[in-house]
């Protein structure tokens, strides 16, 4: 069962544009959410999260925002940066469960 | 400080074999999670152990088993191997007692079932 869902499996940007990477879940009892960033070759790396009680958390470039009525978040990253080449994915968490999407690859063009 | 740190790197085995993949957690991290990624897919949840126990399982079939050791270092069994098993295997640690944002991912074990 897929409970969390990244629609679209890659997304190409401009460098210096805004890159925006959502995700939908299904399960109403996630209540923290991540995302992850990874490269190939390598272990996904943390890069944010949001707790349930908040709709935005902010770190630097990268913004992610929650809509718990429409069970949906999303990640901005301004501006975009080539190094931000990655697969990104989107993670929803109980106490004993973290489930994750299938990643959307975004390509940041020069 | 040492990273999580999984073996083997790459692992090729015929259909209908065991095969056994490693993982050692960042040192004083108690908890060890086990995803498969599959080619084209996110990453499937295998196994939480903490504390040497068993916490929960995806949905994967009983084939798929582990252990979590005394020093916490973990092992994933896979038996009766399939076609389908050919993924990357992640292992990834936390302390278990805090919020999963410092769960930390290994660099994954390539399983190649022929």
């Amino acid at each position: 069962d897929q409970q969390v869902k990244q629609n679209s499996p890659s997304l190409s940007v401009q460098e210096g544009r805004i890159s925006i990477l959502n995700c939908d879940y299904t399960n109403s009892m996630f209540d923290y959410f991540l995302w992850y960033k990874k490269y190939p070759a390598e272990g996904p790396t943390f890069l944010i999260s949001i707790s349930s009680i908040k709709d935005k958390n902010e770190d630097g470039r990268f913004t992610v925002f929650l809509n718990k009525s429409a069970k949906h978040l999303s990640l901005h990253i301004v501006p975009s940066q080539p190094g931000d080449s990655a697969v990104y994915f989107c993670a929803a968490d109980t106490y004993n469960d973290m489930r994750f999407g299938a990643g959307t690859r975004l390509t940041v063009k020069p | 400080e040492a990273g999580v740190t999984q073996s083997p790197t790459h692992l090729i085995k015929t259909r209908g074999q065991q095969a056994t993949l490693r993982c050692s957690p960042i040192s004083g991290h108690t908890s060890v999670y086990w995803y498969q990624q599959a080619l084209g897919l996110g990453l499937q949840f295998l196994l939480w152990y903490d504390e040497g126990e068993e916490r929960n399982r995806g949905n994967f079939p009983p084939r798929f088993s582990g252990r979590q050791f005394p020093n916490y270092s973990s092992e994933l069994n896979v038996n009766a191997l399939e076609l389908e098993d050919s993924a990357l295997y992640l292992c990834a640690s936390s302390t278990g007692t805090v919020r999963r944002n410092t769960i930390y991912f290994g660099e994954g074990s390539w399983l190649t079932v022929v």
